[in-house]
């Protein structure tokens, strides 16, 4: 099973919005609508922000959305801060009955 | 709340075996489907394995099937993952996450695994 392609790196001034793009398969991100993605701060666990393509866990700002159109998934966030520096992981549940991350994008505030 | 505390990482050599342990609290973990989740160092997530609630369904990685087992005690609230013929590529910090609907929910703050000789 093969990494989703992300960027590797996205950057943005405060305020600004970017996104993070997430390219599969029609066997993974085009065939279901389970994709997730996961803030992961330096020397931290993963964290869920965002699951089944555009819902967001309890707790999780609404400046980051999620969409998708045929088999790229996509991560926005809105209103970019300080403490949004990160990497970022897209993930799928895959036709094989297994799951595939992405390859991480590190999303750099200017 | 949920916690999740992995154990049971250390150096090992290449070709040797390793069980790590994944101690659960703050929910009903025989009720939860569970996941192991590595992590090169400094590199990308890799999803490995996947197990259901009693512990009779599991899912693995084209990379550790055949290797790695992954099982669990509810009676205990452990998770566990076995993992044999280790080669450097197994190096990576080692996470357990509960599983929600297609998602990883929860993560604990990882094991590191180092396979060196």
């Amino acid at each position: 099973q093969s990494a989703l392609t992300q960027p590797a790196s996205v950057s943005g001034s405060p305020g600004q919005s970017i996104t993070i793009s997430c390219t599969g398969t029609s066997s993974d991100v085009g065939g279901y609508n389970y994709v997730s993605w996961y803030q992961q701060h330096p020397g931290k666990a993963p964290k869920l922000i965002i699951h089944d393509v555009t819902q967001r866990p309890s707790g999780i700002s609404n400046r980051f959305s999620g969409s998708k159109s045929g088999n790229t998934a996509s991560l926005t966030i809105s209103g970019l801060q300080a403490e949004d520096e990160a990497d970022y992981y897209c993930s799928s549940y895959t036709s094989s009955i297994t799951y595939v991350f992405g390859t991480g994008t590190k999303v750099t505030v200017l | 709340e949920v916690q999740l505390v992995e154990s049971g990482g250390i150096l090992v050599q290449p070709g040797g075996s390793l069980r790590l342990s994944c101690a659960a609290s703050g929910f009903t973990f025989s009720n939860s489907w569970m996941h192991w989740v590595r992590q090169p160092p400094g590199q990308g997530l890799l999803w490995v394995s996947r197990i259901n609630s009693d512990g009779t369904t599991t899912n693995y990685a084209d990379s550790v099937k055949g290797r790695f087992t992954v099982s669990r005690d509810n009676a205990k609230n452990t998770l566990y993952l076995q993992m044999n013929s280790l080669t450097e590529d197994d190096t990576a910090i080692y996470y357990c996450a509960t599983a929600g609907y297609y998602r990883l929910d929860n993560w604990g703050p990882g094991t590191l695994v180092t396979v060196s000789s």
